[in-house]
């Protein structure tokens, strides 16, 4: 079936470093991936998005290519702020298969010393 | 755009009462809305997928008759938790997406609601 393996967290940065959170699936079809993030006490937002492969989204610095071959889709910022805090889900969407349902990965829980 | 509210955000119950939480498009038609619940420190866990005008699927090991589930309308979908118990205390998120084009399979989610069973 379907899965998300996210790398562990929680992942301790100072601000301005540079930012890898990496994510892996399995999928039997052809998904479309994403990247959500969750504030303290909130829902969830989107990030960013790919619907097909080399495609590469990109939102608030952020960015992640939807690596076929590899079956990954790393997310990464070149310098990360304090506000960017928070736990970071990647997650993958088959509709031929799911239905349109959401596989999450576990979540990476990002914080941003200052 | 795509704009998803819930109400209420934060629920405080007694033992035995029940708990209707609403989820709302705001400002599109909601085909499709999901709900979940997440523990804290945890992923989300997909409860049930609501379709407008049909039954809502739910996930195994999750109680049709516990957690009811009604998509009156395009932009509305509604969540009862019945007869709560102190173990239903959790943070209940929904979803929705359109079905419409490049918004086909992307789900914009609800700020959630915080459910506490005394």
């Amino acid at each position: 079936g379907n899965s998300v393996t996210q790398m562990e967290g929680p992942v301790t940065l100072s601000e301005e470093a540079f930012l890898t959170i990496n994510c892996t699936y399995t999928a039997t079809g052809y998904p479309s991936l994403f990247w959500y993030v969750q504030y303290p006490g909130e829902g969830l937002q989107l990030l960013l998005k790919a619907t097909k492969a080399d495609d590469k989204g990109s939102n608030k610095g952020f960015e992640a290519t939807y690596r076929k071959e590899t079956t990954s889709f790393h997310l990464e910022k070149g310098s990360v702020q304090v506000s960017d805090s928070a736990v970071y889900f990647c997650a993958l969407s088959d509709r031929g298969n799911q239905g349109g349902k959401l596989i999450f990965g576990q979540g990476t829980e990002l914080s941003v010393k200052p | 755009g795509a704009v998803v509210s819930q109400h209420p955000s934060r629920v405080i119950c007694k033992s035995g009462t029940s708990v209707k939480i609403e989820c709302r498009s705001l400002d599109f038609q909601a085909t499709t809305m999901f709900w979940y619940r997440q523990f804290p420190k945890q992923s989300l866990m997909l409860m049930a997928t609501s379709n407008e005008g049909s039954k809502a699927t739910y996930e195994q090991g999750v109680e049709k008759d516990k957690f009811l589930i009604n998509h009156a309308s395009l932009t509305l979908s509604t969540l009862t938790v019945t007869s709560a118990h102190p173990e239903d205390s959790s943070f209940y998120i929904c979803s929705a997406n359109s079905g419409q084009e490049e918004w086909e399979e992307t789900q914009y989610f609800g700020p959630g609601t915080r459910l506490l069973v005394l």
